[in-house]
């Protein structure tokens, strides 16, 4: 079946970019998403790609997708503090019915 | 309403007991979801609703799990004597046809 895979943890500087990887195994994946949690909140959708671009910017936010790879990227800039959270990638194939998440990245921003 | 909301927020039960969730999803909303985060772990699917079509049950991880939808707007999921290892946060999402998924805060479910 699907499987999607990310990195536990990341540390990052306040100011600095972070950069949360993804990969997926889903070949006939159609939408690629970015979703974040913060402590005890649901989760909210960050920003989306749809499998036959390569990058999106949205703001701070940039989003690499690299089909052949099956790699996803996350590019927050200027981190902030605001940004600690869980941040977690999520796949959607062509059937359509489900998103399959991977298992989140926790980044912790110091000051 | 103005997000998807779920109650209760928190329930603590005691093994063996059954539990009751339930989602109420953004109007308009034709598909819905349930999917469930254990502590530290990712999000595993449960089920998903989509309009009149028969749901998919495919990640229900035993026959003590079932859910409805009603009027293709309200679901509960039911949990039948509940096990330890059913202690999650229970989320439930809905969306556009295949749209994006606007999520809920989520049931606390602590099996004692």
């Amino acid at each position: 079946g699907e499987d999607v895979e990310q990195s536990l943890f990341l540390s990052v500087r306040e100011g600095d970019s972070s950069v949360i990887n993804c990969t997926y195994t889903d070949s006939s994946s159609t939408y690629l998403y970015w979703y974040k949690q913060e402590p005890g909140a649901g989760l909210q959708l960050l920003t989306y790609i749809f499998s036959n671009m390569d990058m999106k910017q949205d703001q701070r936010l940039t989003v690499l997708l690299n089909k052949k790879d099956k790699h996803l990227s996350l590019r927050i800039a200027d981190t902030q503090t605001g940004d600690s959270a869980i941040y977690f990638c999520a796949e959607r194939g062509a059937a359509g019915n489900k998103l399959t998440f991977g298992g989140g990245t926790r980044v912790l921003v110091k000051p | 309403g103005a997000g998807v909301s779920q109650s209760p927020s928190n329930k603590v039960t005691e093994k063996g007991k059954d539990v009751e969730l339930r989602c109420d999803p953004i109007s308009g909303h034709t598909a819905l979801y349930w999917y469930r985060q254990s502590l530290g772990q990712g999000l595993e699917f449960l089920i998903y609703f989509q309009g009149n079509s028969a749901p998919d049950k495919s990640g229900l991880p035993s026959d003590r799990f079932s859910a409805e939808r009603t009027g293709g707007s309200v679901s509960t999921l039911t949990i039948q004597r509940t096990q330890q290892e059913d202690s999650a946060v229970y989320l439930c999402a809905s969306s556009r046809s295949t749209g994006e998924l606007f999520f809920g805060e989520g049931s606390r479910l602590t099996v004692l």
